[in-house]
C-alpha cells in the first residue's frame, strides 16, 4: 500500500518569496515516481514536476524544484519567486505498480495563497 | 495538444437516478482512472482500467461501476445516485509507465450534485 501525507492544509507566502510545500510518502515498491500537481480554482489538474525514485538529482522545472530525500521519504515542492498566479491547491502523488500500470495515490493537498 | 475530455462540467441529478460520466482521451493511453475529489480528503481512486474491458477496483468502489468498451473511452456509472455521491469527479489517463514528461493527464472534472 502507498500513502502520501501533506501536513499543511494551508500556506501563505508573500509575492516574490520562496515557499516549500511538504510531502512525505510511504511505499513498499522499490521503484516509484513522485509527482506534484497544481489545481487552480478552475478545477483542472496541472502536472508540475516528477521525481523518479532512482534519480540521483533533484528534479527542477522552471521555478519549481523537488527536494527529494529518499532516506527520509520526503518529496517537498519548492516554488521560488512566488507569483499571484501560484495561488492554488497543490497535490503530491506517488505512482506505484498495480495491474501493470502506475496507479497514483494522492495526498489531501495544500492550499497556497500568495499575497501581493 | 493531448486531451482528456469529460463530457459534462456540471451535472445535477436526482436521488435514485442512474448516472453516466463519460471520459474520452485521444492519446492512445492504456491506463485510465476515475477519482472523486472532496474538500480535505484529496483525490480518492474509485476504479481504474489498464486495458479494454479490464477494470480494477480502487479504494472506494462501492456504489460505482465502470465500463471500458473502447481504448479511448472510460465511463463511470452511478447505478442509483445518492446524496453522498455529490462530489467532483476527475478522469485521468497515462501510458503504461507514467513518465517524467507527462505524468498523468487529467480531464477538467465533472461537478456532480445529487439532490
Amino acid at each position: 500500500a502507498q500513502k502520501i501525507t501533506q501536513t499543511q492544509p494551508g500556506m501563505f507566502v508573500q509575492e516574490k518569496e520562496a515557499v516549500t510545500l511538504d510531502c512525505t510518502y510511504d511505499t513498499s515498491d522499490p521503484s516509484y515516481g513522485l509527482f506534484w500537481y497544481k489545481q487552480p480554482s478552475s478545477g483542472e489538474m496541472i502536472f508540475l514536476i516528477y521525481q523518479g525514485s532512482y534519480d540521483q538529482q533533484n528534479a527542477t522545472e522552471g521555478r519549481y524544484s523537488l527536494n527529494f530525500q529518499k532516506a527520509r521519504k520526503s518529496a517537498n515542492l519548492v516554488i521560488s519567486a512566488s507569483q499571484l498566479g501560484d495561488s492554488a491547491m497543490y497535490f503530491c502523488a506517488i505512482g506505484g505498480r498495480g495491474g501493470g500500470s502506475y496507479i497514483p495515490t494522492f495526498g489531501r493537498g495544500t492550499s497556497l495563497i500568495v499575497h501581493p | 495538444d493531448v486531451k482528456v475530455t469529460q463530457s459534462s462540467r456540471y451535472l445535477v441529478k436526482r436521488t435514485g437516478e442512474k448516472v453516466f460520466l463519460e471520459c474520452v482521451q485521444d492519446m492512445d493511453h492504456e491506463n485510465m482512472f476515475w477519482y472523486r475529489q472532496d474538500p480535505g480528503l484529496g483525490l480518492r481512486l474509485i476504479y481504474f482500467s489498464y486495458d479494454v474491458k479490464m477494470k480494477e477496483k480502487g479504494d472506494i468502489p462501492e456504489g460505482y461501476s465502470v465500463s471500458r468498451e473502447k481504448k479511448e473511452r472510460f465511463s463511470l456509472i452511478l447505478e442509483s445516485a445518492s446524496t453522498n455521491q455529490t462530489s467532483m469527479y476527475l478522469c485521468a489517463s497515462t501510458t503504461g509507465d507514467a513518465s517524467e514528461h507527462y505524468g498523468y493527464t487529467f480531464g477538467s472534472g465533472t461537478r456532480l450534485t445529487v439532490v
